[in-house]
């Protein structure tokens, strides 16, 4: 069985601050970690995903996210947050076995002037 | 490059009635899925296919859904005999295959509103 933690419904955050998004999991097998991005009354849109190798992942629009295989966690970051970075924000998981993507139940980020 | 594309966007529909979700994957894209997202419930996974292996419907949660896809292509999900649980956003997402490194490309969904 795989699961999603995101234990923050939300995060608030002033613009041009650092920002962190958490998330722990847990997989039988080897992590295949995801961060998924959701604007309103639209689809969930991919920033960047862990596979193997480097701990820190780079993706889109200047997030990363840090592997840290001990603690169970894949924490979404951006050193200086924008208002438009404003959304909804899922991690998700899968092991190698699972055809599906297990989701956590999402964190509010709310990026203010 | 075209993204998934799903219709309708909304669907406003009486209890009881029968509808229609239709996804349209990226081409070339093996691998379907459809999800659900629910205040509720968050994201569910409802089914998955891939090529003309059997799909998985170890998400579907009861004998009144039901999807198909034609010709490795399009997606049908049908919910028969619609409840007012079932409302929700119906989200549908593809693969370039099912190895789990390959990223899910998400369609902007479709609103399902059952009165």
């Amino acid at each position: 069985a795989q699961s999603v933690a995101q234990p923050e419904d939300q995060v608030n955050v002033a613009e041009g601050n650092p920002l962190t998004v958490k998330c722990t999991y847990s997989v039988s097998g080897n992590p295949y970690l995801f961060w998924y991005v959701q604007y309103p009354n639209r689809g969930l849109q991919f920033l960047l995903k862990y596979i193997t190798g480097d701990n820190l992942v780079k993706g889109s629009y200047g997030f990363e996210a840090e592997f840290n295989k001990s603690q169970t966690s894949f924490h979404l970051k951006k050193p200086s947050a924008l208002v438009s970075d404003s959304a909804l924000y899922f991690c998700a998981v899968r092991d190698g076995t699972a055809s599906k993507l297990t989701f956590g139940t999402g964190t509010r980020l709310q990026v203010t002037l | 490059g075209a993204g998934v594309s799903q219709s309708p966007s909304n669907k406003v529909t009486e209890k009881g009635k029968d509808v229609e979700l239709r996804c349209d994957p990226i081409s070339g894209h093996t691998a379907l899925y459809w999800y659900r997202q629910s205040l509720g419930q968050g994201l569910e996974f409802l089914i998955y296919f891939q090529g003309n292996s059997a799909p998985d419907k170890s998400g579907l949660p009861s004998d009144r859904f039901s999807a198909e896809r034609t010709g490795g292509s399009v997606s049908t999900l049908t919910i028969q005999r619609t409840q007012q649980e079932d409302s929700a956003v119906y989200l549908c997402a593809s693969s370039l295959s099912r190895g789990p490194t390959d990223t899910q490309y998400f369609g902007p969904g479709t609103r399902l509103t059952v009165l």
